[in-house]
């Protein structure tokens, strides 16, 4: 079964910084673009990050350059998300996604929350 | 940054069709996908590339895509329609989704 699992989130002070791991089975992890969309409480989808295949290509949305890094390790078929100097505005419940048979986002995970507060 | 809108709500009567909107500048010339997402639920891909189904998504949905304005349409709509729905497009090697519109059926 194509499965992706998250997790890592939890409650964490405004400036603090946390790990999110993804876990991927059922396909050729190492075949796929990977990406992480959050969704804030009571709001709307927000694409965060993505990473190619082999990790050389890396983007992100404006507001986490400089303080998120999304990262992979193909053998052990797992995204990450190094969240630093976490902000309040950064609560939301994070899901990793991918393109496995269309060009969207065919599959994604479960979600995790993240909680930003002092 | 590229931005998508779409209206925070659209209602249908049951059986009815639903046609929700999403603008955004020269959105014909890019991809379009939709995804339905309800509460508690990670979202679910319903249309991809303006108007492609995904297996085991219904033939009620079908997507449309040209100038400024991408529609999905819920034909003969049921109360599990119920859900926020989601456009996204990718530019410039970014991701965007639309601002999301809740489907009531009535």
């Amino acid at each position: 079964e194509v499965q992706l699992v998250e997790s890592g989130g939890g409650l964490v002070q405004p400036g603090g910084s946390l790990r999110l791991s993804c876990a991927a089975s059922g396909f050729t992890f190492s075949s796929y673009w990977m990406s992480w969309v959050r969704q804030a409480p009571g709001k709307g989808l927000e694409w965060v990050a993505n990473i190619k295949q082999d990790g050389s290509e890396k983007y992100y949305v404006d507001s986490v350059k400089g303080r998120f890094t999304i990262s992979r390790d193909n053998a052990k078929n797992s995204l990450y998300l190094q969240m630093n100097s976490l902000r309040a505005e950064d609560t939301a419940v994070y899901y990793c996604a991918s393109e496995l048979v269309t060009d969207a986002f065919d599959i994604w995970g479960q979600g995790t929350m993240v909680t930003v507060s002092s | 940054s590229y931005e998508l809108t779409q209206p925070l709500s659209v209602s249908v009567a049951l059986g009815q069709t639903a046609r929700i909107t999403c603008g955004g500048n020269n959105i014909g010339s890019k991809n379009v996908h939709w995804y339905q997402q309800k509460p508690g639920q990670a979202p679910v891909l319903v249309i991809y590339r303006d108007s492609n189904r995904p297996s085991g998504i219904p033939e009620r949905f079908s997507g449309s895509n040209s100038g400024n304005t991408a529609t999905l349409t819920i034909s003969r709509a049921q109360a599990g329609d119920e859900a926020d729905y989601y456009c996204q497009v990718w530019d410039s090697s970014t991701e965007v989704f639309g601002t999301g519109t809740k489907v009531t059926v009535l």
